[in-house]
């Protein structure tokens, strides 16, 4: 089906591990957005990327980096997980629509 | 800056009555989008509907309709003759059109429960 895939769906680090989430669309869409969910809470932008090759920080970015390996992959890496970083991540991306923003099912992430 | 206000943490309604969700956003910009969002308890984000600020009527989807004043900067959410299945998180959120990806900001969500 197309859309947007985050690999894994589920994790739990040690404190001071890294990790990468991954992400996928097979939309050819241009822009990727990397969002984390906390309880009770909206979801804030961790990182953008308009085009493959290009990378913005967002409104969360500390920790986190990212890579727009190609047009289809947007990878988001904890270096050093911290248990502040205990979030649903999200990745969207997004067509020519104005509205055309699609979401991935998440990646659960819990630091012990 | 832009920012989605969401005055109501959360809102009982009696099923088939009508429903409405309150938005507000703060920008300085001539152009922009509002969405709303439904995240059911399963986790994924659900597109409901859209309004473009240059949009003369306001957005309707089904059930979903938006109340858009633009004067009062605010974006309500109408839901008609809700259902049981109605139950969820709703966000509100803005585009910011002048980004280099258009990215979009949230508001902080009201969690609506649907009582039969």
């Amino acid at each position: 089906n197309a859309g947007v895939t985050q690999t894994p769906k589920f994790q739990v680090l040690k404190t001071g591990q890294s990790m990468t989430l991954q992400c996928a669309q097979d939309m050819n869409h241009n822009s990727m957005y990397w969002y984390r969910q906390d309880p009770g809470m909206g979801l804030r932008l961790i990182y953008y990327s308009a085009s493959e090759g290009t990378t913005d920080k967002g409104e969360v970015p500390n920790g986190y980096n990212v890579s727009r390996l190609n047009k289809r992959e947007f990878s988001l890496r904890l270096e050093s997980a911290a248990p502040s970083q205990t979030s649903v991540y999200f990745c969207a991306s997004r067509d020519s629509r104005l509205y055309g923003y699609t979401f991935g099912s998440g990646t659960r992430l819990t630091v012990v | 800056a832009q920012k989605i206000t969401q005055t109501q943490p959360g809102m009982f309604v009696q099923e088939k009555e009508a429903v409405t969700l309150d938005c507000t956003y703060d920008t300085s910009d001539q152009s922009y989008g509002l969405f709303w969002y439904k995240q059911p308890s399963s986790g994924e984000m659900i597109f409901l509907i859209y309004q473009g600020s240059y949009d003369e009527q306001n957005a309707t989807e089904g059930r979903y309709s938006l109340n858009f004043q633009k004067a009062r900067k605010s974006a309500n959410l109408v839901i008609s003759a809700s259902q049981l299945g109605d139950s969820a998180m709703y966000f509100c959120a803005m585009r910011d059109p002048y980004s280099s990806a258009s990215k979009i900001i949230f508001g902080s969500g009201t969690r609506l429960s649907i009582r039969p």
